[in-house]
């Protein structure tokens, strides 16, 4: 298992702002992922976060957007950009390719 | 189709109650089978992996039937903690390597 903390755990932003999450693991993984949990649905991987590579997203979410750095194996942050109120949501940084670890998750309301 | 759904619920039932969950998945390469939990304004948690063979865990049983493509979930003896969403998960190969995909979750309130 892996244990992993994630801050902040809740903020409320001005439309227009951004607002970086950081995820720290407590060993070393090759992929971080990051996930977004909009009210009432389930979770949607928004990229994979691989240490000195760029992050590969996925179909809807690009790097302007969403900019992720992996500086070393166990850190990781994902910026939310020229936020929105359709950016409200729950965002998760996760590690393990096949079982699952989550952070505590970061609730973002943007207003 | 999604590529993993289940019946979103609200499943409502007594405490002692047995319940269960139905997901389907439709790729049929997929290799690794959960059941995550997840609490209100909580993160996921991992509930128990599910194997061909089946496993049980307490009062939790989870079966899988790849011919069907179709993962199961029973609890037996509800409690009222077992109040929360539950995610059926999946993960097999994809585009450049594997991917983990989420179910939209049942969720489960148990009443006294």
């Amino acid at each position: 298992s892996a244990v992993i903390s994630q801050k902040p755990s809740r903020d409320i932003c001005q439309r227009g702002t951004s607002l970086t999450i950081q995820c720290q693991v407590d060993s070393q993984v090759t992929m971080m992922f990051w996930y977004r949990q909009q009210p009432g649905q389930s979770l949607t991987l928004i990229a994979t976060a691989n240490q000195g590579s760029e992050a590969t997203y996925e179909s809807g979410f690009v790097i302007d957007k969403f900019p992720i750095s992996r500086p070393n194996l166990t850190f990781s942050t994902l910026t939310v950009s020229n936020m929105s109120p359709e950016d409200s949501s729950i965002y998760l940084c996760s590690v393990g390719e096949t079982e699952a670890f989550f952070g505590q998750g970061t609730r973002l309301t943007v207003v | 189709r999604k590529e993993v759904e289940q019946d979103p619920g609200p499943f409502n039932v007594p405490e002692g109650a047995t319940v269960a969950f139905n997901c389907t998945y439709s790729n049929s390469a997929s290799q690794s089978f959960f059941w995550y939990r997840q609490d209100c304004r909580k993160e996921p948690k991992l509930l128990m992996s599910v194997y061909s063979s089946g496993n049980e865990d307490g009062r939790f049983t989870a079966q899988l039937n790849r011919a069907s493509q179709y993962i199961s979930l029973l609890i037996r003896d509800s409690k009222l903690s077992d109040s929360a969403t539950y995610l059926c998960v999946v993960n097999g190969p994809n585009t450049g390597g594997f991917k983990t995909i989420f179910g939209a979750g049942t969720r489960l309130f148990v009443k006294a």
